[in-house]
């Protein structure tokens, strides 16, 4: 069990463009989650997969932005023509389906859009 | 929509004290997990400890422990004999009911052990 890993840790990036982050997730884990985190602040929940589907989806979650994980086990999350206010921290998290579905973190991949 | 307060944007400690982190919640649920998690300088999230609303006794897990009060709606944080490696922005989070699948975050509060 090597814990969840995310890459890139870190993309800098003009406006306009589109970036692709990838997660993937600790193996035996069917629940795959997506935050973003701004300096100083605690992360916002941006959407889940259980296994392939993708179960929920925030508001903050623009059409800009999509997340997939096709075969269930590691995902991705574009977001296309970026924006300065996309500049953050974006987490991934993976969890095993239970009462209490204790949620374990990536690093982590910064993005910068300048 | 569940909400969590973290009131203490920032708190100090000297290392070997007692030191409380409070945190405040608002959900109209009543069976939800709560967890404590720290996140260290430029590194990533750890689980800290979690309490499930249906049990009573407070958790704990070695240096940690919470004073969980459903009816209050309080679930505080108590590290004791505070090392130097506890430094760290410490996150209060609620997750289960019907917003089942994801976590909502407080603030955070900085955590700083001076030696």
């Amino acid at each position: 069990d090597t814990g969840v890993s995310q890459n890139p840790r870190h993309k800098i990036t003009k406006r306009g463009q589109n970036v692709t982050f990838r997660c993937d997730p600790i193996s035996e884990h069917n629940r795959l989650y997506w935050y973003r985190q701004t300096l100083g602040q605690g992360p916002e929940f941006l959407t889940y997969f259980q296994n392939e589907a993708q179960l929920e989806k925030s508001r903050l979650l623009s059409d800009r932005f999509s997340a997939e994980r096709p075969k269930g086990s590691f995902s991705t999350l574009e977001i296309q023509r970026t924006e300065q206010g996309d500049s953050a921290m974006y987490l991934c998290a993976s969890s095993f389906m239970t009462t209490t579905d204790t949620q374990y973190f990536g690093p982590g991949t910064r993005l910068t859009v300048l | 929509a569940q909400t969590v307060t973290q009131s203490q944007p920032e708190m100090s400690v000297q290392e070997a004290e007692t030191v409380t982190l409070s945190c405040t919640y608002d959900t109209s649920e009543n069976n939800y997990y709560l967890f404590w998690y720290k996140q260290p300088p430029s590194r990533q999230m750890i689980l800290v400890i979690r309490q499930e609303a249906y049990k009573q006794q407070n958790a704990t897990e070695n240096r940690f422990s919470v004073n969980f009060q459903k009816a209050a709606k309080s679930f505080s944080l108590k590290i004791s004999d505070s090392q130097l490696g506890d430094t760290a922005m410490y996150f209060c989070a609620f997750g289960g009911g019907t917003s089942y699948g994801k976590l909502t975050f407080g603030q955070g509060t900085i955590l700083t052990v001076h030696p």
